[in-house]
């Protein structure tokens, strides 16, 4: 079975620092991971995705995430925070090969909260 | 990107009454959706896996009387929450693949926040 940790409800950094939000997974072959944001009363939007190929993965807003295979991690970062980064963030993953369908397992979520 | 929509975004309804929640791939076609609940400040629980034309994919412990499934065409997957009290009142969510497409993300609905009065 695969599964996702979060170690941290919550991260908290100031505007204009570096942020890292936390994630490792477990999964039985080789794994599809992906982060999504969330904010209040909404669904959830697509981040960042790794699927094969360089272990730095560039998205949305700015952010980035390594995967590190040895350490089965895939921590998010982004270099210089925003207040509007402020949110719930759920980092997933799901197993391959696609069988018809594939489903998502998630993480907690830690909610980032970027301080001005 | 693709886009998922789900209607209504808020619904607030009588204890004993049925809830229709609708979601719908707008761009592209899915063969198979997915529902979750999310409670305050938790993650996203799966609840079912809706299947085009058979019989939607229940996780343990989630009743399938109460929470009915139909995925009639490969745009559309409703949940009608039957006979809700208040206890069913959540934030729920649906997702969709674009069909045929291995390797890319699922994408989500803006979620429907369901309270029962």
């Amino acid at each position: 079975a695969q599964s996702v940790a979060q170690p941290e409800d919550q991260v908290n950094v100031a505007e204009g620092n570096p942020l890292t939000v936390k994630c490792t997974y477990s999964v039985s072959g080789n794994p599809y991971l992906f982060w999504y944001v969330q904010y209040p009363n909404r669904g959830l939007q697509f981040l960042l995705k790794y699927i094969t190929g360089d272990n730095l993965v560039k998205g949305s807003y700015g952010f980035e995430a390594e995967f590190n295979k040895s350490q089965t991690s895939f921590h998010l970062k982004k270099p210089s925070a925003l207040v509007s980064d402020s949110a719930l963030y759920f980092c997933a993953v799901r197993d391959i090969p696609y069988s018809g369908y594939s489903t998502l397992t998630f993480g907690k979520g830690t909610m980032l909260l970027v301080s001005p | 990107g693709a886009v998922v929509s789900q209607h209504p975004s808020w619904v607030i309804c009588k204890s004993g009454t049925s809830v229709k929640i609708e979601c719908r791939s707008l761009d592209f076609q899915a063969t198979t959706m997915f529902w979750y609940r999310q409670f305050p400040k938790q993650s996203l629980m799966l609840m079912a896996t809706s299947n085009e034309g058979s019989k939607a994919t229940y996780e343990q412990g989630v009743e399938k009387d109460k929470f009915l499934i139909n995925h009639a065409s490969l745009t559309l997957s409703t949940l009608t929450v039957t006979s809700a009290h208040p206890e069913d009142s959540s934030f729920y969510i649906c997702s969709a693949t674009p069909r045929g497409r291995v390797n890319t993300e699922a994408f989500f609905g803006q979620g429907t926040r369901l309270t029962v009065v």
